[in-house]
């Protein structure tokens, strides 16, 4: 159980278009997911936290009109990168936890979105 | 503020060898203590987790790590290492006050077996 899905599992695009990669739990409902990066050979930076029809919450220096966070519904949470940059280029990995769980429970992690942006 | 720190980016041992990887965590209370493994381009798969209780874990393939609070630590350990092994393994920390929310991660270390 528990299993988080997200997609595309790679993505190519071009400087200055958008990307939009979804996280989805596909056997609960997540209230809040959370939006990690990761740089290659380096640790996951927190880059937002996601809220069921609310505003999501973007960590010190993450640029909320660049990182476009909407989780529409109780299992879907969408991340788009506008205007990418060769910059914006890393791995992007969602992950969500499971709604009443007992306090210290893991966080279920989606397989990641590589980006490339040329 | 809560940080994690891994003693080696990379560690390497031969197959059938002691498994040891490092970690060490700041925090003003005993945090919620996790440890995740990553395999090449996917995401994360949790070995094991420390709430309360035996300090003493055990996970997933072996894995078990010690929660040591004089030490402010939770090493990773497994008795014989497999070739299965070999990926990137990080540490994390969540603050037990705040609900565990958010995950604090350390940079992670890269597990080689050699045969």
């Amino acid at each position: 159980g528990a299993v988080v899905s997200q997609h595309p599992s790679r993505v190519i695009c071009k400087s200055g278009t958008s990307v939009k990669i979804e996280c989805r739990s596909l056997d609960f409902q997540a209230t809040t997911m959370f939006w990690y990066r990761q740089f290659p050979k380096q640790s996951l930076m927190l880059m937002a936290t996601s809220n069921e029809g609310s505003k999501a919450t973007y960590e010190q220096g993450v640029e909320k009109d660049k990182f476009l966070i909407n989780h529409a519904s109780l299992t879907l949470s969408t991340l788009t990168v506008t205007s990418a940059h060769p910059e914006d280029s890393s791995f992007y990995i969602c992950s969500a936890r499971v709604p009443l769980a007992q306090q210290g429970s893991p966080l279920h992690f989606g397989n990641g979105t590589r980006l490339t942006v040329t | 503020a809560q940080s994690v720190t891994q003693l080696g980016s990379h560690v390497s041992v031969s197959e059938g060898a002691l498994v040891l990887l490092r970690c060490n965590y700041s925090s003003s209370v005993p945090p919620y203590l996790f440890w995740y493994v990553q395999y090449p381009n996917q995401g994360l798969q949790l070995l094991l987790k420390y709430t309360t209780g035996a300090t003493l874990v055990k996970g997933i393939n072996g894995f078990e790590a010690e929660f040591k609070k004089s030490e402010t630590s939770f090493h990773l350990t497994k008795p014989s290492a497999h070739m299965s092994d070999a990926a990137e393994y990080f540490c994390a920390v969540s603050d037990r006050i705040q609900g565990a929310q958010k995950l604090v991660f350390g940079q992670g270390t890269r597990l080689t077996i050699n045969p």
